[in-house]
């Protein structure tokens, strides 16, 4: 997986809960981006960091959030989150901005009761 | 905000068999790829094409890209067991970024 691990894989939280979702990948790559994967809608762009403290909104943002203190990780954030969010969160890397190949990481089962 | 749709949605062969799996496209791009994703994995990228290239090679894997049409074709020869996946088109989306359709089911049968 291209040197790009998720932690953790699976993770079970209430509704209204904080979850934490993280991403770290030794590839020294610039460009990373979360997303959601879900039956009938395939892959959703949720957040993408550009670098450094440098992200923005991908679609679907709405109730997420991120930051990336270090190239290598890249953490998102659920602040309280709804069983909508249930999901299977993707985190990618690329080493070429907007439209370049990316490299994805094993994912995370998230089910929120 | 939905860009490339795959078609078949599901595809069942024996293997030695050749796939096909196409891709449809709304707006101009500039590229176009083909990812893998194996059950419970991510995403592995196969092959990318740029919009002024026609023909693609990467070992078993042939993509076609028919820009007039907005279409590509990824061809699997040959087919074997472990080719069992899905496989999505991304291309040009949402501000500059890749979007993914929803992929095409291969089944390859022993």
């Amino acid at each position: 997986d291209a040197g790009i691990t998720q932690s953790p894989r699976h993770k079970v939280t209430e509704t209204g809960t904080p979850v934490t979702l993280r991403c770290h990948q030794t590839e020294n790559h610039r460009y990373m981006y979360w997303y959601r994967q879900d039956p009938g809608h395939g892959l959703r762009l949720i957040h993408y960091s550009y670098g450094v403290k440098d992200t923005d909104k991908g679609e679907v943002s709405d109730g997420y959030s991120v930051s990336r203190s270090k190239t290598e990780d890249f953490l998102l954030t659920l602040e309280s989150a709804t069983s909508s969010q249930t999901s299977v969160y993707f985190c990618a890397i690329s080493d070429r901005q907007g439209l370049g190949e990316q490299y994805f990481g094993p994912g995370t089962r998230l089910t929120v009761t | 905000s939905q860009q490339g749709e795959e078609d078949p949605q599901a595809l069942s062969i024996q293997e030695g068999e050749n796939a096909t799996m196409n891709c449809s496209y709304k707006t101009s791009i500039n590229n176009l790829q083909w990812y893998r994703q194996n059950s419970g994995r991510g995403l592995v990228h196969l092959i990318l094409i740029r919009s002024n290239e026609r023909e693609k090679h990467s070992g078993r894997l042939r993509v076609t890209l028919d820009t007039s049409k907005k279409s590509s074709s990824l061809l699997i020869t040959a087919s074997r067991a472990a080719d069992t996946a899905s496989y999505f088109c991304a291309t040009d989306g949402w501000r500059g970024k890749l979007i993914f359709g929803q992929g095409t089911e291969l089944s390859v049968k022993p």
